[in-house]
């Protein structure tokens, strides 16, 4: 069972395009929600994160986007860069947890 | 480079065999976490442990067993090998439990 469901699984978009990458839970006692970045080869590595208790945060050209209500967050990438081709993962966690819940994975590419 | 050391790199070995995968936490590091990532299957939490001690559960198979040991290290061992055992795995470490993961590179070990 999928705690944390992740779309689309592939995303290719021109420079300059802001890809989204979208999540869903259904766990309402998640309270951070981190998005890690994995480039071939690599382990993934943390790149935002978010709690509840705001609708955006905003790093650099990264911004997650957090619906409470409806039980969604996604990652925007303004600007994007070829640089910025990776793998992205979305996932969810709770207080008290030792246990990171990960999305499938998107794999994005930039072209140039 | 995240700080968090696995090896080997890379294993092939066949069905029905055992092999241990090696993982040393960035320095100060307590928690370590071991993950699988397969194809369809994104990355699946398998086992944590915090100074020593099991915390954590995931889907981890009886055929896997795990312990840290006094130095922090960790080691991920793996029996009884099938096919579909075949997959990366990653070991993250983390300051306290849960918290931001540090994810090495990961081990992939091929089953023929």
């Amino acid at each position: 069972q999928q705690q944390v469901k992740q779309s689309p699984q592939s995303l290719i978009v021109q420079k300059g395009g802001i890809p989204i990458i979208n999540c869903a839970y259904e766990n309402t006692a998640f309270d951070y929600f981190p998005w890690y970045q994995q480039f071939p080869g690599k382990g993934p590595a943390l790149l935002i994160a978010i709690r509840p208790d705001v609708s955006e945060k905003k790093e650099g050209r990264f911004t997650i986007s957090f619906n409470k209500s409806a039980k969604q967050f996604s990652l925007h990438i303004m600007d994007s860069q070829p640089g910025d081709s990776a793998t992205y993962f979305c996932a969810a966690s709770m207080s008290g947890a030792n246990n990171l819940f990960f999305g499938t994975g998107t794999r994005l590419t930039v072209i140039p | 480079d995240s700080g968090v050391t696995q090896t080997p790199k890379h294993l092939i070995t066949a069905t029905g065999q055992r092999v241990t995968l090696r993982c040393s936490p960035r320095s100060g590091d307590l928690s370590v976490y071991w993950y699988q990532q397969s194809l369809d299957q994104g990355l699946q939490f398998l086992i944590q442990y915090y100074n020593g001690e099991e915390r954590a559960k995931g889907n981890i198979l009886e055929r896997f067993s795990a312990q840290q040991f006094p130095d922090l290290h960790s080691e991920l061992n793996l029996s009884s090998l099938e096919l579909g055992d075949s997959a990366l795995y990653f070991c993250a470490s983390s300051v306290e439990s849960l918290g931001e993961l540090f994810f090495g590179e990961g081990s992939r070990l091929t089953v023929l």
